[in-house]
């Protein structure tokens, strides 16, 4: 069955640390991958995607990923984390049925 | 960028009753939406794909004559919970796909459903 894990349900940085935040997909899912964000009691919002083309991809917020096929992971990082990135991050992939995986999420918590 | 709205985003009923949540694209046309479900620290479930002016599909598990799904205009779906009960609280979550976004979907802000 295609899926999409995360590695770490709570991953816990202090301010101003790297941030990296694990995600593994099967290698049956097509490589359209996401991450979202999700602030309390707050729907999804996109923080990036890897479609085609370069690996490593840039979103909002200074957060960037890079798809590595070999690894089937789409890690997501942020070089300096900052209070306001305590929030809960989702890992998503496209499946073959045209439908969004998500994996179970990992909540990140800042440390002053 | 595209937006989703849902109306209402918290709503308290008592049990027994029938609620209905709206989805709506405000900026573009949906041809596609999609209703999760979220219950407290875990991840979305989907529960069912709504395709303009057609039934909706629903995931094994979810009682299609609980949550009835309309998609009845591209910029609008609703989502009602028939007879609710205290089991189906919870953060409802919609998002919309449109005709030329076949990989990405457009987020809602939620709305939190207490049954009493």
């Amino acid at each position: 069955a295609q899926s999409v894990t995360q590695l770490g349900s709570h991953v816990s940085v202090s301010e101003g640390a790297l941030v990296l935040l694990r995600c593994n997909y099967s290698s049956s899912v097509p490589p359209y991958l996401f991450w979202y964000v999700q602030y309390p009691n707050q729907g999804l919002q996109l923080l990036l995607k890897y479609t085609t083309g370069a690996t490593l991809v840039k979103g909002i917020n200074g957060f960037e990923a890079e798809f590595k096929k070999s690894e089937t992971s789409f890690h997501l990082t942020k070089p300096s984390a900052h209070m306001s990135d305590a929030a809960e991050y989702f890992c998503a992939a496209y499946s073959s049925a045209s439908k969004i995986i998500f994996g179970s999420g990992t909540r990140l918590s800042i440390r002053p | 960028g595209a937006v989703v709205s849902q109306h209402p985003s918290r709503v308290i009923c008592k049990s027994g009753t029938s609620v209905k949540i709206e989805c709506r694209s405000l900026d573009f046309q949906a041809t596609t939406m999609f209703w999760y479900r979220q219950f407290p620290k875990q991840s979305l479930m989907l529960m069912a794909t709504s395709n303009e002016g057609s039934k909706a599909t629903y995931e094994q598990g979810v009682e299609k004559d609980k949550f009835l799904i309309n998609h009845a205009s591209l910029t609008l779906s609703t989502l009602t919970v028939t007879s609710a009960h205290p089991e189906d609280s919870s953060f409802y979550i919609c998002s919309a796909r449109s005709a030329g976004g076949i990989y990405e979907q457009y987020f809602g802000p939620g709305t939190r459903l207490t049954v009493t």
